[in-house]
């Protein structure tokens, strides 16, 4: 089945610098990979996915980008800011199948 | 926006009694799932749900587990004697497809077991 690596598993930034947090998964037929957030009490939310087909995608002040040949994909956060402090998860599937998480990394951002 | 909605919020049972968590999913979606979270661990996938019937499930969703669609609306799983290791929160999500479309999350469920 399918391995999700995830790094690194906490991340502190000043609010204003960049955050990158990377995954690594194993099965080669995985094609999509979404990006959860999620916030103390609550459950996993959408932010950004990515599909096999393209490399990178952006939604403002996030990207995600994929490299299918490594089998790694990461997520960018540019000029954080305290409201995302939170824990990521990354995630893989093959399309016809649930989602395999990574251990998620929490982020914090200081004012 | 429309939202997964999960009942209780908190849920604390001794030790081999039945329990069972109530998810509202999206009401025009097809495909339902459990997942769980132990405190501090990652998200783990438990069942998928479609079309009346488990479509996959993972090796944790063992003969304990079960889940039900009772009417339109609501999804339930149930742990039929839960053990202390059962505890842990559990998400509830729905989706309108199955292929690389977007899974929505309940807030889940704390399940203490005592």
């Amino acid at each position: 089945g399918e391995n999700v690596e995830q790094h690194p598993s906490t991340l502190s930034v000043q609010e204003g610098d960049s955050a990158v947090i990377k995954c690594t998964y194993s099965d080669s037929a995985s094609n999509y990979f979404p990006w959860y957030k999620q916030e103390l009490g609550k459950g996993p939310q959408l932010i950004i996915d990515i599909r096999s087909n393209v490399g990178e995608k952006k939604d403002q002040r996030i990207a995600v980008t994929l490299n299918k040949t490594a089998k790694h994909f990461s997520l960018h956060i540019t000029e954080t800011q305290p409201e995302d402090s939170a824990v990521y998860f990354c995630a893989a599937s093959n399309g016809y199948s649930t989602l395999t998480f990574g251990k998620g990394t929490m982020l914090l951002v200081s004012p | 926006e429309p939202e997964v909605t999960q009942t209780p919020s908190h849920q604390v049972t001794q030790m081999g009694q039945e329990v069972i968590l109530r998810c509202v999913p999206i009401s025009n979606h097809l495909y339902f799932y459990w997942y769980r979270q132990i405190l501090g661990q990652k998200v783990e996938f438990l069942v998928s749900f479609y079309n009346n019937e488990i479509s996959e499930k993972s090796e944790i969703f063992d003969d304990q587990f079960s889940v039900e669609r009772p009417d339109g609306s609501n999804f339930t799983l149930k742990i039929r004697s839960t053990k202390l290791e059962d505890s842990a929160m559990y998400f509830c999500a729905s989706s309108a497809g199955l292929i690389n479309t977007e899974a929505f999350f309940g807030q889940g469920t704390r399940l203490t077991v005592v």
